[in-house]
């Protein structure tokens, strides 16, 4: 079992730019969801998906989107990127309560 | 509104001490209190869990505390070791609201050998 993985582990954009950041998990989890990660912040949920087809909106999901078409994967994109989504961007599958979190992406927006 | 309040921000032990991190919480629907460690440039791990039903739960060095009337839950690590060092978050989520998790802002663990 792989887990949880996440693509790429660093990128730099500069403003405006959009793109896609990638998250896959092979434990059949229908939960999946991306948090957000800033100095003293803890963890902020962007969006979230209980299954395949089905999404929503956590606590800061202004510039970003997500769909879910298969059950593994659960791309997170950026719209036009701003140098305010400067962070470190986690993944994470759920099941029974406990959350399986990838390596996370360190983005830099310039 | 913040819902779960971690304290402190950073903490630092000697080899051997006891670690105490503290959380409350607000909602009164939160049934899963977990705490998470985190390793520098890694994600977050499940460190150890409890629901509302029981009032500690230990796991080797590591044991939660939980305080369902004031609402609050603690982590406490024994014999901490400089290896325990790592910024710990709790958690708490709920069924009812499609069991997102509510994080606390983090505790940055720092034992000295």
């Amino acid at each position: 079992n792989a887990g949880v993985t996440q693509t790429p582990k660093f990128q730099v954009l500069k403003t405006g730019q959009s793109m896609t950041l990638q998250c896959a998990q092979d434990m059949n989890h229908e939960y999946m969801s991306w948090y957000r990660q800033d100095p003293g912040m803890g963890l902020r949920l962007i969006h979230y998906s209980v299954g395949a087809g089905i999404t929503d909106q956590g606590e800061v999901p202004n510039g970003y989107n997500v769909s879910r078409s298969t059950t593994e994967d659960f791309p997170l994109r950026l719209l036009s990127a701003a140098p305010s989504q400067t962070s470190v961007y986690f993944c994470a599958s759920r099941q029974l309560g406990e959350q399986f979190f990838g390596p996370g992406t360190r983005l830099t927006v310039l | 509104q913040q819902q779960v309040k971690q304290s402190p921000q950073s903490l630092i032990v000697q080899k051997g001490g006891i670690s105490i991190i503290n959380c409350a919480y607000e909602n009164t629907a939160f049934d899963y209190f977990p705490w998470y460690q985190q390793f520098p440039g890694k994600g977050p791990a499940l460190l150890i869990a409890i629901r509302p039903d029981v009032s500690e739960k230990k796991e080797g060095r590591f044991t939660i505390s939980f305080n369902k009337s004031a609402k609050q839950f603690s982590l406490h690590i024994m014999d901490s070791q400089p290896g325990d060092s790592a910024t710990y978050f709790c958690a708490a989520s709920s069924n009812t609201n499609a069991g997102k998790s509510t994080f606390g802002d983090g505790t940055t663990l720092t034992v000295k050998p």
